[in-house]
């Protein structure tokens, strides 16, 4: 059982170039997030997905796009990356709503740098 | 606006003595609360969680955490630390999305 999977582990990009940061679960979860993290700011969601088809703004959704077109999959896409985005970008899922809701299963991290 | 809070950045305890990391939310409702634990370069892991009835929950590697309404904390409790524990410690608090504190890291002295 992989858990959540993420693509690639490390990134550099230039400015202005864009990108898809991927993940993957095979949990059959029905929600789907990315965070980023930055020194002294925990994580930040940035968008959310509670099942195919449906996807929301998070805390910091500017300069990010996301699709749900499959229950495993929930690729961030970078369209014009900037300096500002260099950071850890977590995506995590978990199941089941209010007290059947399952903790965050987190993916290993995508480390990106924006020069 | 719903948010988590962790008022301390960083804590230094020796090794043996006792941890408690602390963790307010503002929340409408009472939201779920979830303790995290992110060592260096690692993706995060699962400590403990609340959802309703007992109060004082008890979690993996030994630490607990208490809810208090009240306070509106859900503090993170360890009796005696080990060198291993060294690490930066979220608060996360759930009512649809999930909103983590700003984290607490944690050092340990021998």
């Amino acid at each position: 059982n992989a858990g959540v999977t993420q693509t690639p582990k490390f990134q550099v990009l230039k400015t202005g170039q864009s990108m898809t940061l991927q993940c993957a679960q095979d949990m059959n979860h029905e929600y789907m997030s990315w965070y980023r993290q930055d020194p002294g700011m925990g994580l930040r969601l940035i968008h959310y997905s509670v099942g195919a088809g449906i996807t929301d703004q998070g805390e910091v959704p500017n300069g990010y796009n996301v699709s749900r077109s499959t229950t495993e999959d929930f690729p961030l896409r970078l369209l014009s990356a900037a300096p500002s985005q260099t950071s850890v970008y977590f995506c995590a899922s978990r199941t089941g709503t209010g007290e059947r809701a399952s903790p965050l299963h987190f993916g290993n991290g995508t480390r990106l740098t924006v020069t | 606006a719903q948010s988590v809070t962790q008022p301390d950045i960083h804590i230094t305890v020796s090794e043996g003595a006792s941890l408690e990391l602390r963790c307010n939310y503002s929340y409408g409702a009472t939201p779920y609360l979830f303790w995290y634990v992110q060592s260096p370069g690692q993706g995060l892991q699962l400590l403990l969680k609340y959802f309703s009835g007992d109060t004082l929950v008890q979690g993996i590697k030994g630490f607990e955490a208490e809810f208090k309404r009240s306070q509106s904390s859900f503090n993170l409790r360890k009796p005696s630390v080990h060198w291993s524990d060294a690490a930066e410690y979220f608060c996360a608090a759930v009512s649809g999305k999930s909103t983590f504190g700003d984290g607490t890291t944690l050092t340990v002295k021998p």
